[in-house]
């Protein structure tokens, strides 16, 4: 029972460069959401899914881009990498509105 | 709109004294509340969480919270503090409909020995 699984779990990019965050989830949840989580900020949501095909932005979706096209994976694109988006990020799904998230363990990354 | 607020950033408390961790809410419309417990260099744990029905609920490792429409409230709490509670706690919101959880902006807890 794998739940949500992020990769990588640490990466290094350096200043331009682009990568995406994989996320994946086997519990045929609906919802999908990316944060970001600084140091004494709480979390910040960047984008979510209510579904395959459907995203939306959230607070901070500036320099990143999302895609849904199964009910299991939602990438998150980093293009053009700055050293304002070193975060931890987290992936996070719930089945429906009325349900808590259920979170992956976190892509810690450091853009240098 | 929802909100949650989490009174006190930093919180210490003595091992096996009573931990009380703070959240009040915001919401038009009946809440479902949650708390989170992020350990160091983890994600998100769900400790506990409520919908609807008894407003005591409890959680995992004997965490318990309590409902209380009148003071719009969700305090955390825990009868005797061990040192593996260290952690960071975050109370959130959702109501019905609503595709996203509202976050408050988390309280760490740090246990003295």
């Amino acid at each position: 029972n794998a739940g949500v699984t992020q990769t990588p779990k640490f990466r290094i990019l350096k200043i331009g460069q682009s990568m995406t965050l994989q996320c994946t989830q086997d519990m045929n949840h609906n919802y999908m959401y990316w944060y970001r989580q600084d140091p004494g900020m709480g979390l910040k949501l960047i984008y979510y899914s209510v579904g395959a095909g459907i995203t939306d932005k959230g607070e901070v979706p500036n320099g990143y881009n999302v895609s849904r096209s199964t009910t299991e994976d939602f990438p998150l694109r980093l293009e053009l990498a700055a050293p304002s988006q070193t975060s931890v990020y987290f992936c996070a799904s719930s089945y429906s509105t009325g349900d808590g998230y259920t979170f992956g363990s976190g892509t810690r990354l450091t853009v240098v | 709109a929802q909100s949650v607020t989490q009174l006190g950033s930093h919180v210490s408390v003595s091992e096996g004294a009573l931990v009380l961790l703070r959240c009040n809410y915001s919401s038009s419309v009946p809440p479902y509340l949650f708390w989170y417990v992020q350990y160091p260099n983890q994600g998100l744990q769900l400790l506990l969480k409520y919908t609807t029905g008894a407003t005591l609920v409890k959680g995992i490792n004997g965490f318990e919270a309590e409902f209380k429409k009148s003071e719009t409230s969700f305090h955390l709490t825990k009868p005797s503090a061990h040192m593996s509670d260290a952690a960071e706690y975050f109370c959130a919101v959702r109501v019905f409909g609503n595709e996203k959880l509202t976050f408050g902006t988390g309280t760490r807890l740090t246990i003295i020995p």
